[in-house]
């Protein structure tokens, strides 16, 4: 019920295409989306954010993309560059007050070749 | 600086030691957070805390002891420690919780042989 399952694992992508990373979850009660990106020897840092209430929101090169119905979320990076090259994680919260918490998909690496 | 700091960087240690991991903020966020990474597990929370003297656990605290006596600091200790506490463990710190922008440290890398 608290898991969220992040796919693909990795992912390649050339200089300049689309990367798209999924993530899907089963508890409803999710309501704060969030995408945290990470830099080989770095902790994560967040990139961007959606609500429930949003079906996309964008920032830049980047998209979050929120299908409620289907309990799916999925991030996209246009023009992809090398630097954009590093770790995504999705992630969803839950809960109330002081005890809200983050749960974290398991990650995917992306290159981006030049 | 300002910011997140953990220390050590890096770690080795044996079975059945006690092992402290240092995590200090210079905001004053309330919330601190404790994570471990594992490749295939993502970010897991093991402890939190949303003001000094207020802890609570997370998904997987087992092994592992927290304090918070001041709100910048908020270390991390391992009992004794075993293999499976092989791992990058990263402190966060927010202003009000998970639902706004969690910063992260650098990470300490910790080694249990």
């Amino acid at each position: 019920q608290q898991q969220v399952k992040q796919s693909p694992q990795s992912l390649i992508v050339q200089k300049g295409g689309i990367s798209i990373i999924n993530c899907a979850y089963e508890n409803t009660a999710f309501d704060y989306f969030p995408w945290y990106q990470q830099f080989p020897g770095k902790g994560p840092a967040l990139l961007i954010a959606i609500r429930p209430d949003v079906s996309e929101k964008k920032e830049g090169r980047f998209t979050i993309s929120f299908n409620k119905s289907a309990k799916q979320f999925s991030l996209h990076i246009m023009d992809s560059q090398p630097g954009d090259s590093a770790t995504y994680f999705c992630a969803a919260s839950i809960g109330s007050g002081s005890a809200r918490q983050l749960t974290f998909g398991s990650g995917t690496q992306l290159t981006v070749l030049p | 600086d300002a910011g997140i700091t953990q220390s050590p960087r890096y770690k080795i240690t044996e079975t059945g030691r006690q092992v402290t991991l240092m995590c200090h903020q210079t905001w004053s966020h309330s919330y601190m957070f404790w994570y471990r990474q594992d490749l295939g597990h993502g970010l897991r929370l093991i402890y939190y805390s949303a003001a000094a003297d207020i802890t609570d656990k997370g998904e997987v605290p087992d092994g592992y002891v927290v304090s918070r006596s001041k709100t910048e600091n908020f270390p991390l200790t391992l009992e004794s420690a075993t293999r499976s506490q092989t791992s990058v463990y990263f402190c966060a710190s927010s202003h009000y919780g998970v639902n706004e922008k969690l910063f992260f440290g650098s990470g300490t890398q910790l080694s249990v042989l």
